[in-house]
């Protein structure tokens, strides 16, 4: 399927698990990102990255970890999930053509719906 | 820094006007907005890039005030699925990568 998706759409888990949400673009993004998004925050970047094998801290890092080694995957693992952690995950990809800051529109995934018991 | 919204909520009979505030204390490079109904992801609307331009995409259009850092969307002759909670994103000026600061949010209700 083109586009962006994401894996899975729901999650519950419990204190402590780790978890990985999965998220692939058939677009050839350069740039992916991960939002948390929470009631009275918004969406809040996590990590993101700028090319396969760069990831640079967002607003919100601790306790996330990213890897991005192909171009289309960007997965977030939660190492030791937390209450706090419970959430909607959105990951998005952008394109870098102007080589402009903040350019370019950012495509969003579906969301994952996280609950961590 | 988190761009402020405002008003946070905002209820509007169908066919009424409305204006969406994002301001910021840093200089920016660009403002993004995008709107997103329950359940849903954000949907972009439009971008704009410092110099003070103004975009228009169907009756929904907006402006840029470099001077004031502050953005503004305007939704004119309201519909009902113009319903959803809109996002202002910035890109601050001394950031050279797509990365992006939302606000948090704006909920927009148009009723019949």
């Amino acid at each position: 399927d083109a586009g962006i998706t994401q894996s899975p759409r729901y999650k519950i888990t419990e204190t402590g698990r780790q978890v990985t949400l999965m998220c692939h673009q058939t677009w050839s993004h350069s740039y992916m990102f991960w939002y948390r998004q929470d009631l009275g925050h918004g969406l809040r970047l996590i990590y993101y990255s700028a090319a396969a094998d760069i990831t640079d801290k967002g607003e919100v890092p601790d306790g996330y970890v990213v890897s991005r080694s192909k171009t289309e995957n960007f997965p977030l693992t939660l190492e030791s999930a937390t209450r706090s952690q419970t959430s909607v995950y959105f990951c998005a990809s952008s394109e870098f053509l102007r080589g402009l800051a903040g350019g370019n529109e950012q495509f969003f995934g579906p969301g994952t719906r996280l609950t961590v018991l | 820094q988190q761009p402020v919204q405002s008003p946070q909520a905002v209820i509007l009979r169908e066919g009424e006007d409305a204006v969406i505030n994002c301001s910021s204390s840093k200089a920016l490079y660009s403002v993004h907005w995008y709107r997103q109904k329950h359940g849903e992801a954000p949907v972009f609307l439009m971008i704009l890039l410092k110099g003070g331009e103004q975009k228009g995409h169907d009756k929904i259009s907006a402006s840029f005030n470099e001077k004031k850092q502050q953005s503004s969307l305007y939704l004119t002759a309201s519909q009902l699925s113009y319903s959803g909670t809109y996002f202002c994103g910035t890109s601050l000026a001394d950031f050279g990568n797509e990365k992006l600061t939302f606000g948090t949010g704006t909920r927009l209700t148009i009723i019949p």
